[in-house]
């Protein structure tokens, strides 16, 4: 069965600097998709990557798919207090009928 | 407007009891689907449930039953609960895509604590 492993699981960074959180895949991947939740929240929809080598922008925020398609990234720049949350990264199963889920990584960010 | 709406946002109950989540969709989507959140933050699919197909996580115990009396709502009933279903539940809905167009929505989690 396919399996996504997110690191770091943790991260602290001040505010103003930038970050990166990858997710590796076993399988390749048909679709990639990145979450956000925060403490007691539901999960937020932040990007959906298909392509091999695509990379989609919101913001501050920027994901990535390596053209393999097994490895993906999620990059925020200039982090503020606002992006701190669990971000976790999604892949279509086998069947497509459903989502797996990283780990998750806890995102800080200190003022 | 509220996109995926879950009842209760928090249960505590005790050991033994039947209880029931309730999820609705004002989405038009054609698939809904229950997801568990341990206390380690790990997500895992329960069900996925489309107006014509179930398909169940086979590590999901019989006694989680979905019911979905129509299209926009899917409830999730537990029977005889156990201190291991305390967990965080979601609720969430998608347009029917198949893979790489599965973007799903998700509702705002039921906090179930069984004593």
């Amino acid at each position: 069965s396919q399996e996504l492993e997110q690191s770091p699981q943790s991260l602290i960074v001040q505010e103003g600097k930038n970050l990166t959180i990858n997710c590796t895949s076993s399988k390749t991947l048909y679709g990639l998709y990145w979450y956000k939740q925060k403490y007691g929240e539901g999960l937020i929809f932040l990007m959906m990557l298909q392509k091999g080598g695509e990379e989609k922008s919101h913001e501050k925020i920027t994901a990535k798919l390596d053209e393999k398609k097994q490895q993906s990234s999620l990059h925020i720049t200039a982090s503020q207090p606002s992006h701190a949350g669990i971000y976790l990264c999604g892949a279509d199963d086998q069947a497509g009928t459903a989502l797996i889920f990283g780990k998750g990584t806890t995102l800080s960010v200190s003022s | 407007d509220t996109a995926v709406s879950q009842t209760p946002k928090y249960l505590v109950t005790q050991m033994g009891n039947d209880k029931s989540i309730k999820c609705e969709q004002n989405l038009g989507h054609d698939t809904m689907y229950w997801y568990k959140q341990d206390s380690k933050k790990f997500l895992k699919i329960m069900f996925s449930y489309n107006n014509k197909e179930l398909i169940i996580n086979e590590t999901v115990p019989n006694r989680f039953s979905p019911k979905s009396p129509d299209k926009a709502h899917l409830n999730l009933h537990i029977n005889s609960l156990e201190l291991g279903d305390s967990a965080v539940y979601f609720c969430a809905s998608s347009q029917e895509g198949g893979a790489g167009y599965n973007e799903q929505f998700f509702g705002p989690g039921t906090r179930l604590t069984v004593l």
